[in-house]
């Protein structure tokens, strides 16, 4: 079946730096990957949706210099949390669909950021 | 604007208890509802969508659009079924996906 893998699976990082997040399909393509962020005991919060050879769409509410989005090929989106800071602290988890845009997601393993 | 409401966070239930987690939505259209699924320290996967009609690991939902629902239910709980249940609906361009809150089920020996 598809696999979203996801790295790091938790990073912690001094206020002030930057940490990228990297999303890769393994075993299929997309043209789209969507992040997703998830605070303890919250439900996800999309965030952004990342699309291959554009630029990302971010959700309302959403800093997209704070959060810089990078799709360079069909099989990686990476996350740069820019200027971290403690509120930035979170879980943080890919997805991407394995077929057309009604297929199911498939989702990463998430990142864990702990911002000090 | 589309909208998905799991009114409970936490179902607590004993093993072989049956099973009802809510699930409300808000969506102009004929929606297409997803059921995923937490366990401890996994992934978020796919439990059941309503467009194949299936049932997964005993779990069956049926899409109510008189009443807007899209409840998850199974008549015999498992331990194993014990996790955190996410309702989620196709939103916008892309098809991306919004969730409920999330209701915790926890099945008790």
């Amino acid at each position: 079946g598809a696999v979203v893998s996801q790295h790091p699976s938790w990073v912690i990082c001094k206020s002030g730096t930057s940490v990228k997040i990297e999303c890769r399909s393994l075993d299929f393509q997309a043209t789209t990957m969507f992040w997703y962020r998830q605070f303890p005991k919250q439900s996800l919060m999309l965030m952004a949706t990342s699309n291959e050879g554009s630029k990302a769409t971010y959700e309302q509410g959403v800093e997209k210099d704070k959060f810089l989005i990078n799709h360079a090929s069909l099989t990686l989106s990476t996350l740069t949390v820019t200027s971290a800071h403690p509120e930035d602290s979170s879980f943080y988890i890919c997805s991407a669909r394995g077929g057309g845009e009604n297929s199911p997601l498939h989702f990463g393993n998430g990142t864990r950021l702990t911002v000090t | 604007a589309q909208r998905v409401t799991q009114p409970e966070k936490l179902l607590s239930v004993f093993k072989g208890a049956p099973v009802e987690l809510k699930c409300n939505y808000s969506y102009s259209g004929s929606p297409e509802l997803f059921w995923y699924v937490q366990y401890s320290r996994q992934r978020l996967q796919l439990l059941l969508r309503h467009i194949s009609r299936e049932s997964i690991k005993g779990f069956t939902a049926d899409l109510n659009k008189g009443e807007t629902s899209f409840h998850l239910k199974k008549p015999f709980a498992q331990e194993e079924d014990s996790a955190m249940y996410y309702c989620a609906l196709p939103s916008g361009g892309y098809n991306k996906l919004i969730f409920g809150a999330g209701t915790r089920l926890a099945v008790h020996p």
